[in-house]
């Protein structure tokens, strides 16, 4: 079975700083996608990025992007400009190849703390 | 993006009565959706996945007759916690993918409901 690892229960960063969340997974398929969620005080899941494992190039949306190693099974977030509003509890994900449909595993979660 | 809404958002209930947590998908359908509880601080922890004219598929260790799940349509199921005790009080969320479209592996999630149980 899958399984994601996330090793910082807890982390801080200044406001306009930039703080890198780890994940790790763990299968032995090739096929497969990865997310960071993030889920603020309103426990509402937000989708922050994407990742599919067929792409070399790692994915980028605006002050986030990831650092996508295969061969490690690595899969970290970087926050770049951190802002108050990015103060949250993040997930990240695994989901297997289409085929299996949209199940998801989620690590257990890294607290993110914004300093003003 | 795809709107999941889930109904209610916060319920309260005695011992030993039955709650039913409703999950929509407000603007495309789904023929899969899922059911996650959460206790607080913690992760997702999924429950069981609900199939669209048949049976859900529970997660090991999941009870199927404590928590059941119908999902009558393609863009509402049903979560019922029958005989309630306080060990069921907890955040529980539901999620849903757009049919035909798996490959983009997205999954929009509801608001949560939040069970108390006294």
């Amino acid at each position: 079975a899958q399984t994601v690892t996330q090793s910082q229960p807890e982390m801080s960063v200044q406001e306009a700083e930039t703080v890198t969340l780890s994940c790790t997974y763990d299968t032995s398929e090739s096929d497969y996608y990865l997310f960071w969620y993030k889920q603020p005080p309103s426990r509402q899941m937000i989708l922050v990025i994407r990742q599919e494992a067929y792409k070399q190039q790692n994915a980028t949306e605006n002050r986030f992007s990831v650092n996508f190693q295969k061969a490690a099974k690595s899969f970290s977030l970087k926050i770049s400009d951190s802002q108050l509003g990015d103060a949250a509890m993040y997930f990240c994900a695994y989901r297997r190849g289409m085929e299996y449909g949209n199940k998801l595993v989620f690590g257990a979660g890294t607290i993110l703390r914004v300093k003003s | 993006g795809a709107v999941v809404s889930q109904h209610p958002s916060w319920v309260i209930c005695k011992s030993g009565t039955s709650v039913k947590i409703e999950c929509r998908s407000l603007d495309f359908q789904a023929t899969t959706m899922f059911w996650y509880r959460q206790f607080p601080k913690q992760s997702l922890m999924l429950m069981a996945t609900s199939n669209e004219g048949s049976k859900a598929t529970y997660e090991q260790g999941v009870e199927k007759d404590k928590f059941l799940i119908n999902h009558a349509s393609l863009t509402l199921s049903t979560l019922t916690v029958t005989s309630a005790h306080p060990e069921d009080s907890s955040f529980y969320i539901c999620s849903a993918g757009l049919a035909g479209h798996r490959g983009s592996g997205e999954l929009f999630f509801g608001e949560g409901s939040r069970l108390t149980v006294l």
